[in-house]
């Protein structure tokens, strides 16, 4: 059973406009959310997380939204640079719980 | 934050060996975590790994196909015994701090002929 589900496998967006992965999860106790990005060949870097207690955090170009009564997050990448292009996972944890739960990730391609 | 340093960053192997993956932390980790991902897929936990305690593994993963060592707390690695092609993936160890994100290693990819 899938805690932690992103749906598209892939996302293409033009240079320059908003680029917008989803998550979802079923674990009502996950209470931190975490968004990575990896390239081929690396391991994944972190991006931006947000805890239960918010609704939005923004860093820059990425702003992530948690809807906790739909258990739904999202990424937003604006504007959307080539650099962008890689694989982003959302991940969740639960309270003082060390491990995270994945996604399966969706690659973001930009097209210039 | 930390800083993971993971050897090999690749690998061909020929069936039925073992390879060893090795990763030093820039800092003292009470948990370090191995994960494997197999093309198309999503990070897979492996097994937790406890500095003085036998590691956890998850379900799907036995300690005779992948046996850890811990021996202090910023070195572990993982032995991928008696390979076979299936067990081509990149392999990932990662340190979470305080409940804050996970840091990871760059990988290692491995590949079984």
């Amino acid at each position: 059973d899938q805690q932690v589900k992103q749906n598209s496998p892939s996302l293409s967006v033009q240079e320059g406009r908003i680029s917008i992965l989803n998550c979802d999860y079923t674990n009502s106790m996950f209470d931190y959310f975490l968004w990575y990005k990896k390239y081929p060949a690396e391991g994944p870097t972190f991006l931006i997380s947000i805890s239960s207690i918010k609704d939005k955090n923004e860093d820059g170009r990425f702003t992530v939204f948690l809807n906790k009564s739909a258990k739904h997050l999202s990424l937003h990448i604006v504007p959307s640079q080539p650099g962008d292009s890689a694989v982003y996972f959302c991940a969740a944890s639960s309270d003082s719980n060390y491990q995270l739960i994945w996604g399966a990730g969706t690659k973001l391609i930009i097209k210039p | 934050s930390a800083v993971i340093s993971q050897k090999p960053s690749r690998d061909i192997c020929q069936r039925g060996t073992s390879l060893t993956i090795q990763c030093q932390v820039d800092s003292q980790v009470t948990m370090m975590f191995w994960y494997r991902q197999q093309p198309g897929q999503s990070l897979t936990l492996i097994a937790t790994a406890n500095q003085g305690s036998e590691a956890t593994y998850e379900s799907g993963f036995v300690i005779d196909k992948f046996p850890i060592s811990r021996p202090n707390l910023t070195f572990s690695t993982l032995t991928v015994s008696n390979m076979s092609p299936e067990d081509s993936s990149i392999y990932l160890c990662s340190v979470r701090i305080a409940g804050s994100e996970a840091f990871f290693g760059q990988g290692t990819r491995l590949t079984v002929v």
